[in-house]
């Protein structure tokens, strides 16, 4: 069945920067684009980047663009959100999610990885 | 951006009964929305897609309806597990949006 599992998460200063990554399994990953969205504590789901099947296209939300990097590596079936100067705000819990359907990025959000959280706090 | 507002934002219901939840876009988002699932301390899990149609293994005890601006999402006869906050999101265009939320609590 499809499997999707986050890590790379932790407690990390302001201002440094952290990978995350997002490995993949049963399921064709080089056909799906791949979406990164993340839940602050005790807060509502914001999207924060998609990525296409072949990484060709990316879409950033404006809150994260210039700070954050998606990107993938398909022969390892892995996803990555590099997160760089963090702050504060970046603290929350962050899901990776496979696009409905294959070859395309105009659809719902599919299976959902469990999540990673990430503390940003000096 | 496409602006998603659900509501209530808190629903409390007693076991048994349904649940009318509503979410609106302030502009048309077509039949271009889905629905999630969250249970506490769990991932959100889809239940409804293009507006109306269940997700795989989603009960029939879930329906989606609306299209262009104003969608609903009902809930018949709640059972314990349905207990769980519950997002819509719109895929009509980028960046890709979520309503804030409706928690479906016990009453």
């Amino acid at each position: 069945q499809v499997q999707l599992v986050e890590s790379g998460g932790g407690v990390v200063q302001p201002g440094r920067s952290l990978r995350l990554s997002c490995a993949a399994s049963g399921f064709s990953f080089s056909s799906y684009g791949i979406h990164w969205v993340r839940q602050a504590p005790d807060e509502g789901l914001e999207w924060v980047a998609s990525i296409w099947y072949d990484g060709t296209t990316k879409y950033y939300a404006d809150s994260v663009k210039g700070r954050f990097i998606i990107s993938r590596d398909n022969p390892k079936n892995t996803a990555f959100l590099e997160i760089n100067r963090l702050r504060v705000d970046d603290t929350a819990t962050y899901f990776c999610a496979k696009e409905a359907r294959e070859w395309e990025m105009t659809e719902w959000l599919g299976p959902w990885g469990q999540g990673t959280l990430v503390i940003v706090s000096s | 951006e496409i602006v998603m507002t659900q509501s209530p934002a808190t629903l409390s219901v007693s076991p048994g009964e349904g649940a009318s939840l509503s979410c609106r876009a302030d502009q048309s988002v077509g039949n271009k929305l889905a629905w999630y699932q969250q249970r506490p301390g769990q991932a959100p899990r889809l239940l409804i897609y293009g507006a109306s149609s269940r997700a795989t293994g989603v009960p029939d005890t879930f329906s989606g309806s609306g299209s262009g601006t104003e969608f609903t999402l009902t809930i018949t006869s709640l059972q314990s597990e349905d207990f769980a906050v519950y997002y819509c999101q719109q895929y009509y265009n980028w960046p890709r949006t979520f309503g804030q939320g409706t928690k479906v609590d016990i009453k």
